[in-house]
Order: C-alpha cells, then sequence, then structure tokens
C-alpha cells in the first residue's frame, strides 16, 4: 500500500521562488493536513481540509496555501519562498469522524531557502 | 488553549535500561492522548494511544497511562533496544471539539549497546 506520497523529499528554493509539495493518499481519507517540523518546535499544523473544497487555516498559515479538489490530493503552495520557510514538510491523512487518532504521515520533504 | 508539555533531550540510555518520557497537557475538554515515534528518515507513525482517563495505551512494550488527576501520560518502556532510537512526539486532540493533533516538542532517544 502507497498510504500518503509527498513529493519532491528535498528541494532548494531561493528566495522568492515559488513552488508546489505535492501530497496523495489512497486511503481515502477525508481529513488532510500539512505540518512543518522544525527544531525544538515539534510539529506545527500549517493547513488542513476535511474534504474536497474544504480547507482552513492551522497555527502557521501564513507564506502557504493550498487547495483541495479532489479527496486523494492536497498540495501546499509556496507563492514567495522565504529563508523562515526552511523546514521539513510532513503530509498527514486520517478518516474524518473516526476518534481513532491515529494520523497517517508521509515520509516528509526537507526543504531549504536560501 | 490546548498544550503538550514533553521533556527536553536527548535522553541517552544504554541497552535494557528503564525508559521514562515525561508528558503533561493542558486542554479544556476531554482530550485523547498519543505517543508518536519518528525513526531516523522517516514520518511519524503511532506508537500507542488512551482515548479516557485511566486508559493505559501499549505497543511494542512501551506503556503510557493517561492520568487525569496529575494531567499526564508518560512514556515507559521496561528495557529499551538499540532500535528504540528514534523521536518521541506526545500528542493531544480533542476530536468533538474540532481540535487538530496538537503535539509536544519531541525527545530525542539515543541508545547504545
Amino acid at each position: 500500500n502507497a498510504g500518503v506520497t509527498q513529493t519532491p523529499k528535498f528541494q532548494v528554493l531561493k528566495t522568492g521562488q515559488s513552488m508546489t509539495l505535492q501530497c496523495a493518499q489512497d486511503m481515502n481519507h477525508e481529513y488532510m493536513s500539512w505540518y512543518r517540523q522544525d527544531p525544538g518546535m515539534g510539529l506545527r499544523l500549517i493547513h488542513y481540509s476535511v474534504g474536497a473544497g474544504i480547507t482552513d487555516q492551522g497555527e502557521v498559515p501564513n507564506g502557504y496555501n493550498v487547495s483541495r479538489s479532489t479527496t486523494e490530493d492536497f498540495p501546499l503552495r509556496l507563492l514567495s519562498a522565504a529563508p523562515s520557510q526552511t523546514s521539513v514538510y510532513f503530509c498527514a491523512s486520517r478518516r474524518q469522524g473516526m476518534n481513532t487518532g491515529e494520523l497517517f504521515f508521509g515520509e516528509g520533504s526537507r526543504l531549504t531557502v536560501l | 488553549g490546548d498544550s503538550v508539555t514533553q521533556m527536553e533531550g536527548p535522553v541517552t540510555l544504554s541497552e535494557e535500561a528503564f525508559l521514562t518520557i515525561n508528558c503533561t497537557y493542558t486542554a479544556t475538554g476531554y482530550p485523547s492522548l498519543f505517543w508518536y515515534v519518528q525513526y531516523p528518515g522517516e514520518g511519524l507513525q503511532l506508537l500507542l494511544k488512551a482515548t479516557k482517563a485511566d486508559d493505559k495505551g501499549s505497543n511494542k512494550g512501551f506503556e503510557a497511562t493517561y492520568r487525569k488527576e496529575t494531567t499526564s501520560f508518560h512514556l515507559e518502556k521496561g528495557s529499551v533496544q538499540v532500535s528504540d532510537s528514534a523521536v518521541y512526539f506526545c500528542a493531544l486532540s480533542d476530536w468533538q471539539a474540532g481540535t487538530a493533533l496538537i503535539f509536544g516538542k519531541g525527545t530525542t532517544l539515543s541508545v547504545s549497546s
């Protein structure tokens, strides 16, 4: 099973460039989310979606856009990258409405902004 | 708002030593509590969970008990192995209130043989 697939795994950008981190899941999960992981900060929620056409902001949404046109895909867009966005990004998904707590994570995308 | 505080790392142990990683939480409702583990170069995966007070979650020799009176969910293992070396995250959620999973900052465990 593929689970949650993130691409690319590594990316280097220059300040001001734009890019999209891709996330796809094949588990028919309604809920999808993006986290960033920074040393000493743990994981912080950027954006999340509870279904196609529905998105909402998390704890640190500034500088990021998302959309959810299908159940499977939840891309994260950086419109104008800044060095402060250097981080490891994780996409995660789960079934909506199930109190299992089990988020399924991708392997992460390491982004460096110079 | 809701929050999770876990002990600072890194924690360095010898193989077969006893492990405790402390976790306390603040929540307005009745959250579920979780421990996630992140092995080097990988994403996070659920290690164990507890959904109500006095529940004990367990998996792979790890245990944690949901203590409402002390607002704690400490992770323990009686005998660690080198393969347990990873980063451990305590987390909470109140799905009924619509809150997303809130993570602690993570504790790095390094086990040597």
